[in-house]
């Protein structure tokens, strides 16, 4: 079956670091990929997302690339924020059985310190 | 601009308790879905629904019922309440017949603890 998988952290950074959270996947098709972020107390959001390879996401200063030959989504911001703390999930979909079947990493969790 | 609206946000139960959590959606999606979300688990698909009057089980459906009279809403249902299904759950809908690039759009969760 399918999987996602990413690092649970937390990540500390200090405020405008890079910051990088490796996602990698396993899938027998063709899947859809997505990065969403949950904020304190909230349900999750669309962040960005790719639906084939090489695919570049982006949104809010956050990118990830659809990579194939590695299997990997890794989510990318060159200078944190505060407000950037949140958890972050990585998410899989595909069309198995002709409907939509999503596979989500167990969230990494994001700590900024000013 | 609902979107998903999720009833109640938090609730307290005593074991061996039933209850229903609401949620109910705008978009006119057809596919929605309960989650449930547990301290270094993610996110656990419990039952999903792909339109009116089709339902099936996801990851961890025990203890858990769900039906889909209409498109927009999709209870689920705790039958006998257990302090295993303390939790915070999450109700989600998408366009899937649309493809599988289609996100999914999550409610505010309601927050459960079983005693």
């Amino acid at each position: 079956g399918n999987s996602v998988t990413q690092m649970e952290g937390p990540v500390t950074l200090s405020e405008e670091a890079f910051l990088t959270i490796n996602c990698t996947y396993t899938a027998t098709g063709y899947p859809s990929l997505f990065w969403y972020v949950q904020y304190p107390g909230e349900g999750l959001q669309l962040l960005l997302k790719a639906t084939k390879a090489d695919d570049k996401g982006s949104n809010k200063g956050f990118e990830a690339t659809y990579r194939k030959e590695t299997t990997s989504f890794h989510l990318e911001k060159g200078s944190v924020q505060v407000s950037d703390s949140a958890v972050y999930f990585c998410a899989l979909s595909d069309h198995s059985g002709g409907y939509q079947k999503v596979t989500f990493g167990i969230g990494t969790k994001l700590q900024v310190i000013p | 601009n609902a979107g998903v609206t999720q009833t109640p946000k938090f609730q307290v139960l005593k074991t061996g308790q039933s209850m229903t959590l609401q949620c109910a959606q705008d978009m006119n999606h057809e596919y929605m879905s309960w989650y449930r979300q547990d301290p270094g688990m993610g996110l656990r698909l419990i039952h999903y629904s792909v339109g009116a009057g089709i339902t099936d089980q996801g990851e961890v459906p025990n203890g858990y019922n769900v039906s889909r009279s209409t498109t927009e809403d999709f209870p689920l249902r705790l039958l006998s309440a257990a302090p295993s299904q303390t939790s915070v759950y999450f109700c989600a809908s998408s366009a899937s017949g649309q493809g599988p690039n289609q996100p999914q759009h999550f409610g505010d969760g309601t927050r459960l603890s079983i005693l």
